[in-house]
């Protein structure tokens, strides 16, 4: 079975401060992470996956196999990235085509 | 905004009704899902489908039916079985099984 777990529930930190979105993962194999992100009013957006390597806003993330982590990382937070964000994991074998997500964690920047 | 598109927008149910959400997609994506999102519970799927006149079960199929005759349309049927509809609804799709995911504006469906 494959499991994501977020932590956090909410998270509030002021703008210019570091953030760190925690997210574990429970799977056998070699599994493919997600980060997604939902804006006030607007859809669920894919922020980035940890096969592209990339940073989009400011944002990365690092697949941990030995802590089985997926932690989201900025250096100095803004006001616009108040959101809710979701890890994600897909897996293979017989759980192909699965997206599994965790509970989400509700993202504050204060001014 | 666009490649996605979910309707109706807001849904009301009466008691022991089927209701329909509709869902359609032009990015020609081989893989469709649907979703249930609850608060504090994040994301949970109801079904999917890979290729067309193929889907399975998601987690929390029970209550819901679907069906995929084409490869831009994955409508999902709430059921009377289902006792507690009330939730929003995403769809998303994606190029392939594995590949990431783009979701629909989302249905809220209310029960009267």
């Amino acid at each position: 079975a494959q499991r994501v777990t977020q932590p956090e529930k909410l998270l509030s930190v002021f703008k210019g401060a570091p953030v760190e979105l925690k997210c574990n993962y429970s799977y056998s194999g070699s599994p493919e992470l997600f980060w997604y992100v939902q804006y006030s009013r607007q859809r669920l957006q894919l922020l980035l996956r940890h096969i592209s390597r990339e940073s989009i806003k400011g944002f990365t993330a690092d697949l941990n196999k030995g802590e089985t982590s997926f932690h989201l990382k900025k250096p100095f937070a803004q006001e616009e990235d108040s959101a809710m964000y979701y890890c994600a994991l897909s897996g293979r074998g017989t759980s192909y085509g699965k997206l599994t997500f965790g509970q989400g964690t509700i993202l504050t920047v204060h001014p | 905004d666009g490649g996605i598109t979910q309707s109706p927008k807001y849904l009301f149910r009466k008691e022991g009704q089927n209701v329909t959400l509709s869902c359609e997609q032009n990015l020609n994506h081989d893989a469709m899902y649907w979703y249930r999102q609850d608060p504090g519970q994040g994301l949970r799927l109801i079904y999917y489908s890979q290729i067309v006149n193929d889907f399975q079960k998601g987690d929390i199929a029970e209550g819901y039916s679907v069906s995929r005759e084409k490869k831009e349309s994955f409508p999902l049927t709430v059921t009377s079985a289902q006792k507690n509809p009330t939730a929003f609804y995403l769809c998303a799709s994606s190029l392939t099984a594995i590949g990431a995911q783009y979701f629909g504006p989302g249905t809220r469906l209310l029960v009267l």
